[in-house]
């Protein structure tokens, strides 16, 4: 069965500091990639998605994530983080099938990412 | 446009008994996939409904099942309840399923007593 890790479980940050969350996925078959964020209060809502190309992918709020296949990793970036920043970060893979189609999300622990202004 | 309504928000139930959740995927969307979220656990997935059949199931005991209608309206069901059934349950909707990014409802707070 394919697992997520994400490494930290919990991180703390001052405004301006650069962030980087770690995700590695054990499934060595084609993937999908995806981060998911839950703001406080709100529901999950996808940041960014790799599904195939340039393995640096942008997503919203200034987000980006590199998929780099030999080392089974999908981290996520950010140069300068904002208060509102402050969330929980879901790195998320499903198995794509050769036929079209894919599996179900397996989501990873999840990051409790909290900004200090 | 709406988003992915689940109904309803907080449930209570006692051991033994079995429960029914509902819910609206996005207009438009036809795949309809059910997640658990617990502290332990965290999210994990449950099945997956496009047009009206079961595409994709977890790996969850039989007493967790759902159904799609023609509507794309989804309902899961879970029987005779267990105190470890106690968990944020979760419907995410895409337009034709898993290979694309899922918009997820608020869900749905079980509580087992």
């Amino acid at each position: 069965a394919q697992s997520v890790s994400q490494h930290n479980h919990h991180v703390i940050l001052s405004e301006a500091a650069s962030l980087e969350l770690g995700c590695n996925y054990s499934y060595g078959g084609t993937v999908n990639l995806f981060w998911y964020v839950q703001y406080p209060g709100q529901h999950l809502q996808l940041l960014l998605k790799y599904f195939s190309g340039d393995p640096l992918v942008k997503g919203i709020k200034g987000f980006e994530a590199e998929f780099i296949k030999s080392k089974f990793s999908f981290n996520l970036r950010k140069p300068s983080v904002q208060w509102s920043d402050t969330a929980e970060y879901f790195c998320a893979v499903n198995r794509r099938y050769s036929g079209g189609g894919a599996d179900g999300l397996t989501f990873g622990k999840g990051t409790h990412l909290i900004i200090q202004p | 446009k709406a988003g992915v309504t689940q109904t309803p928000r907080y449930l209570i139930k006692t051991r033994g008994q079995q429960v029914t959740l509902s819910c609206s995927p996005i207009s438009g969307h036809r795949s309809v996939s059910w997640y658990q979220q617990t502290p332990g656990q965290g999210l994990q997935f449950l099945f997956e409904y496009f047009s009206e059949t079961q595409r994709n199931k977890g790996n969850f005991p039989g007493r967790f099942s759902g159904r799609q209608f023609s509507n794309s309206r989804s309902e899961m069901n879970v029987s005779t309840l267990e105190l470890g059934d106690s968990a944020l349950y979760l419907c995410a909707s895409s337009v034709t399923g898993a290979e694309q990014p899922q918009h997820f409802g608020d869900g749905t707070r079980l509580s087992i007593l």
